[in-house]
């Protein structure tokens, strides 16, 4: 059974780190591509990161370029971001989602909350 | 603001089609056909429900059918359940500059 289970969300402020980690299971983790999506509290879905089968080929959503930092370790099946000088408007429930045929996400974790406030 | 356009809302009852539409530009929507469909309920993480426009992944139910026309996607559920009240977003790919936009979302209410 594929599972993709987040964790590493919490409150944090203004200006501050945290980095969430997804733990893949079921499924050759390093043969897929994974993707990082947020949900702000009553919001839509935003698509913020992807990352290749290898980690060789990047992408980001222009409102985390140069703050969050998408990696992964194949050999510990997990995917993980980094995000530094976060915002108030970064708070959301963040997904990591695998990859199924050209852009579209088959599976996706639990979600994990990240919260921005002083 | 989304990039991608959809109606805050739709409804239907039990057993009627209805049609969510998804508007886009000829820099997405229109020049891919690479747009996806998910739905979600409340609390739960989305659900793939249609990919590459009109591809339904196995287990996904045949009542839903997606397709596109011009700079505008479409999902169609027929045959409406109770089950299929929930949030519909849909996807596409956006060039390698923007890469991925999704919709605003739809809320489905089933009457």
């Amino acid at each position: 059974e594929v599972q993709l289970v987040e964790s590493g969300g919490g409150l944090v402020q203004p200006g501050g780190s945290l980095r969430l980690s997804c733990a893949a299971s079921g499924f050759t983790f390093s043969s897929y591509e994974m993707n990082w999506v947020r949900q702000a509290p009553g919001k839509g879905l935003e698509w913020v990161s992807y990352i290749s089968s290898s980690g060789s080929t990047i992408y980001y959503a222009d409102s985390v370029k140069g703050r969050f930092t998408i990696s992964r370790d194949n050999a510990k099946n997990s995917l993980y971001l980094q995000m530094n000088s976060l915002r108030a408007e970064d708070t959301a429930v963040y997904y990591c989602a695998r990859e199924y045929q050209l852009l579209s996400y088959d599976y996706w974790g639990q979600g994990t909350l990240v919260t921005v406030s002083s | 603001q989304s990039a991608l356009t959809q109606p805050a809302s739709v409804s239907g009852s039990p057993g009627q089609s209805i049609t969510i539409s998804c508007t886009g530009t000829s820099s997405d929507v229109g020049s891919y056909n690479l747009v996806s469909w998910y739905q979600q309920h409340p609390g739960k993480a989305p659900k793939l429900m249609i990919y590459e426009g009109s591809k339904r992944p196995s287990g996904v139910s045949n009542r839903f059918s997606g397709s596109k026309s011009g700079n505008t996607a479409s999902l169609t559920i027929s045959g409406l359940q109770a089950e299929d009240e929930a949030d519909y977003y849909c996807c596409s790919y956006a060039g390698s500059s923007t890469y991925v936009v999704f919709g605003g979302g739809t809320k489905l209410t089933v009457l």
